[in-house]
């Protein structure tokens, strides 16, 4: 059974940093990309960022670019996004998500939240 | 900068049919954008249902299909049960690594 457990979420300031982590179970994990993908509160999904098995490609959305960093460890089977020079509006619930086919997202962890305020 | 339309909110009838929509702001949606389809109750995390426009996801009932239904993407469900009451996703590849989600659509099933 796939499972995805994020950590590290927290209230943090703006301007501040935070990283998230995702522990991966059930599958080989370095053979497929993963995804971060955030929900604000009662708002919709939006996606964060991509990387692929090996780290060779990652993608970023335009509001996250050059603030964010995705990377991730195989040996230890897992996903983090550093988060740096935070804004109220990254205030979210982050999921990680495996890459399926079709480019879809086919597992999704439970989401850790993060709350951006002074 | 492209965005991608959902019904805000639905409503269907216990037994019912209800088709949601996923758009482009500009343009047609084809099987060229991957769309594919999420189910969020509130407080859980998306269940994936539909990907690559038609396929099901493992262990995702029949009454839920995916198609391009004229310019857009589109999510049928049959015979709607009171647990098909939930958010609806699309999300569309638009190329060069850059995925885009609709803004979700709230089904009511009364």
């Amino acid at each position: 059974e796939v499972q995805l457990v994020e950590s590290g979420g927290g209230l943090v300031q703006p301007g501040g940093s935070l990283r998230l982590s995702c522990a991966a179970s059930g599958i080989t994990f370095s053979t497929y990309s993963m995804n971060w993908v955030r929900q604000a509160p009662g708002k919709g999904l939006e996606w964060v960022s991509f990387i692929s098995g090996s780290s060779t490609t990652t993608y970023y959305a335009d509001s996250v670019k050059g603030r964010f960093t995705i990377s991730r460890d195989n040996a230890k089977s897992s996903l983090y996004l550093q988060m740096n020079s935070l804004r109220a509006e990254d205030t979210a619930v982050y999921y990680c998500a495996k890459y399926g086919s079709g480019k879809s997202f086919d597992y999704w962890g439970q989401g850790t939240l993060v709350t951006v305020s002074s | 900068q492209t965005v991608v339309t959902q019904e805000p909110s639905f409503s269907v009838s216990p037994g019912g049919t209800v088709t949601l929509t996923c758009g482009l702001s500009s343009g047609s949606v084809s099987t060229s954008y991957y769309p594919s389809w999420y189910q969020q109750t509130p407080g859980q995390a998306p269940r994936t249902l539909i990907y690559n426009t038609n396929t099901r996801s493992s262990g995702v009932p029949d009454r839920f299909s995916g198609s391009i239904l004229g310019n857009k993407a589109a999510l049928t469900i049959t015979g709607a049960q009171a647990d098909d009451e939930s958010d609806y996703y699309c999300v569309l590849y638009m190329g060069s690594g850059l995925w885009v989600f609709g803004g979700g659509t709230k089904l009511t099933v009364l």
